[in-house]
Formats: C-alpha cells, structure tokens, sequence
C-alpha cells in the first residue's frame, strides 16, 4: 500500500530556532500534500495545501511566512517552523494522495512529527 | 463542506463487532465518506470510504443510509488493537479547489478485554 514517511519522528528545538519537517511518499508520486497539526486532545487541523511546482495554499489563520512549505519534487514537502515558539509545540502530520488515482482514492499519513520548543 | 457529528466515545467487548455511527445530513450528490483512525500519536489511517453502496474490505464494512445523511463503520470483531479514535469525514474542496480531509473530533472507541 501507499506508504507517506514523516521524518523526524520527534524534534525538541530551542525557541527561535527553525526546525525542517520532511514528508516523503515512498512509493508514489504526489502533486499535492497536506499537512496538519494537531494539539494535544484535539483533532487535526489542515495548516496548508503543498502543490509540486508552485506555491502553497494556507489555510486562513496560518501565518505562511512562519509555516514555511516546498514541494520541490513529486516525492517531497518539507515543513519549516520558523523562528519557533513553545506555542508551535504540536504534532505535526502530512498526508500525499497518488497522482496516479482517481479523485475519490485515500489521502494516505505519515505517521507524524511532534515538535517541542523549548 | 458536509459536516459530521459522531458520538465522542464508545465502547465495545472485544470479539464483538462495533458499529460506530456518523450523521453528515448536509453530504451533496458528489461527495464521499471516508473513515479513518488515529491510535494514539500516529498519524491516521485509512479504513474505507464510500459514495452510496455500502461497502467492505479487509477491515471493516461501510453502510450509508440510502438518502446519505447518515453511516455506520463496522468492525466486525473488535481487538484491543481497534482502540482509537474513529474519524468520519466527508470529502469536499478548499477555497482553492484543492480536495481536502476536514476532521471533526470523531469518536474515541474503547476495546474493553
């Protein structure tokens, strides 16, 4: 099956610092991936759409100077937190959906990042 | 896009089936339901997903009322690894036309041994 890496796993970074959250499909290509966050005892909450080759969408609220996203190739988004905060302690998670399928195929998860500013 | 409304939490015997119910009484003609899971600090998981028929696979079945406005999941004999978090979403489009997975708070399942 469609397999959607997240790496890393777990990051604890100083505040102010910026950390890169890489979001791989191993075994597919994407033109567009999701990423979300998701505080403790909450659901997720989609941040932005990753489109290959162009600019990322955000969802309303989400600073995109902060949220820094490239999709530089079918394969591959990267998030960056910028200039982090102990407020952007989350879990972040990305998902991809295979070009290749139709329309109503899954959107497949990485199994996710949790981030902790310090 | 439809919203859903679960049940925060249930719970269920293991070996027995659970059902879990999802009501998206404002689902339009074209869009899917789809059911996913999160188990705790994992990203979600994909388990079915339907337009009008009901629908199985190795996991569990999908049965959508035959106006849409409501779905039951099932998983036909519970494990204690079935315990999590149970999202019911339906499928619509941002403001940029990008398709797009809204969760809701979905509905925190319970294996009891």
């Amino acid at each position: 099956g469609a397999v959607v890496s997240q790496h890393p796993s777990r990051v604890i970074c100083k505040s102010g610092t910026s950390v890169k959250i890489e979001c791989r499909s191993l075994d597919f290509q994407a033109t567009t991936m999701f990423w979300y966050r998701q505080f403790p005892k909450q659901s997720l909450m989609l941040m932005a759409t990753s489109n290959e080759g162009s600019k990322a969408t955000y969802e309303q609220g989400v600073e995109k100077d902060k949220f820094l996203i490239n999709h530089a190739s079918l394969t591959l988004s990267t998030l960056t937190v910028t200039s982090a905060h102990p407020e952007d302690s989350s879990f972040y998670i990305c998902s991809a959906r295979d070009v290749a399928l139709i329309y109503n195929s899954p959107l497949h998860f990485g199994n996710g990042t949790r981030l902790t500013v310090t | 896009d439809a919203k859903t409304t679960q049940p925060p939490s249930m719970d269920c015997a293991e070996g027995r089936a659970a059902n879990l119910p999802c009501n998206h009484s404002t689902i339009s003609g074209n869009e899917y339901v789809y059911w996913y899971r999160q188990i705790h600090s994992q990203g979600p998981q994909y388990i079915i997903h339907g337009l009008k028929n009901n629908e199985t696979n190795e996991m569990a079945s999908l049965i959508i009322t035959e106006d849409r406005k409501s779905s039951t999941l099932i998983l036909p004999h519970a494990t204690l690894r079935d315990t999590a978090v149970y999202y019911c979403i339906v499928r619509g489009r941002s403001n940029f036309g990008n398709e797009k997975l809204t969760f809701g708070t979905g509905t925190r399942l319970t294996i009891i041994p």
